[in-house]
């Protein structure tokens, strides 16, 4: 069975604080993937992976950044956590395919700042 | 740029009822097509998708999709709704870059 998992279903921070949001895969996808979702807007793209130590922006990369040091993981980071960045924080993974594969998802970190 | 239009945030039907969620799509490109469903306090999964050969998929669960280029739609049926049918459904559209544009998403209640 493919797996992504995600460090925290939910997880409450304070206004200020660095917080660290892990995902791991175990399919050696190559491409990996940071959204978060919000009532209304769907999910939206934060950034993505195509390999290790690789990151592109996304469609709403401000104050988050990702790092990528082995195949299997990719961190989100929120360098100075904000109210407005209370979301649902969901991980994909997929195989670098030129489009048309599916993305497989974790189950999603419900984050509260405060 | 690609974009994805859901109609009706929410959709209700009661349960034995036709199940039609509506996707139009914005691409410049042959369009890669998914729908995925959520449910609640879960991750998303693969429902279908069409890449290219026949234009109506089926996917799991008794869904079913049909894509029509002229009317740059991808709207998601099921025949006949179950109660365990209720959640979010989000339609997605890709081109050759393995990312996904997503729809703002519709949640559907199924009513015995």
């Amino acid at each position: 069975d493919v797996k992504v998992t995600q460090s925290s279903r939910y997880l409450v921070k304070r206004t200020g604080e660095k917080v660290f949001l892990e995902c791991v895969q175990d399919m050696d996808h190559e491409n990996m993937f940071w959204y978060r979702q919000d009532p209304g807007l769907g999910l939206r793209l934060i950034y993505f992976s195509y390999d290790v130590k690789m990151k592109e922006k996304g469609d709403i990369p401000e104050g988050y950044s990702v790092s990528r040091e082995k195949k299997e993981r990719f961190s989100l980071i929120l360098e100075s956590a904000s109210t407005n960045q209370t979301s649902m924080y969901l991980c994909a993974s997929t195989n670098r395919a030129g489009g048309g594969n599916e993305q497989f998802f974790g189950p999603g970190t419900r984050l509260t700042v405060l | 740029a690609q974009s994805v239009t859901q109609l009706g945030s929410h959709v209700s039907v009661s349960e034995g009822a036709l199940v039609l969620l509506r996707c139009n799509y914005s691409s410049s490109v042959p369009p890669y097509l998914f729908w995925y469903v959520q449910y609640p306090n879960q991750g998303l999964q693969l429902l279908l998708k069409y890449t290219t050969g026949a234009t109506l998929v089926k996917g799991i669960n008794g869904f079913e999709a049909e894509f029509k280029k002229s009317e740059t739609s991808f709207h998601l049926t099921k025949p006949s709704a179950h109660m365990s049918d209720a959640a979010e459904y989000f339609c997605a559209v890709s081109d050759n870059t393995d990312k996904l544009i997503f729809g703002t998403g519709t949640r559907l209640q199924v009513f015995p």
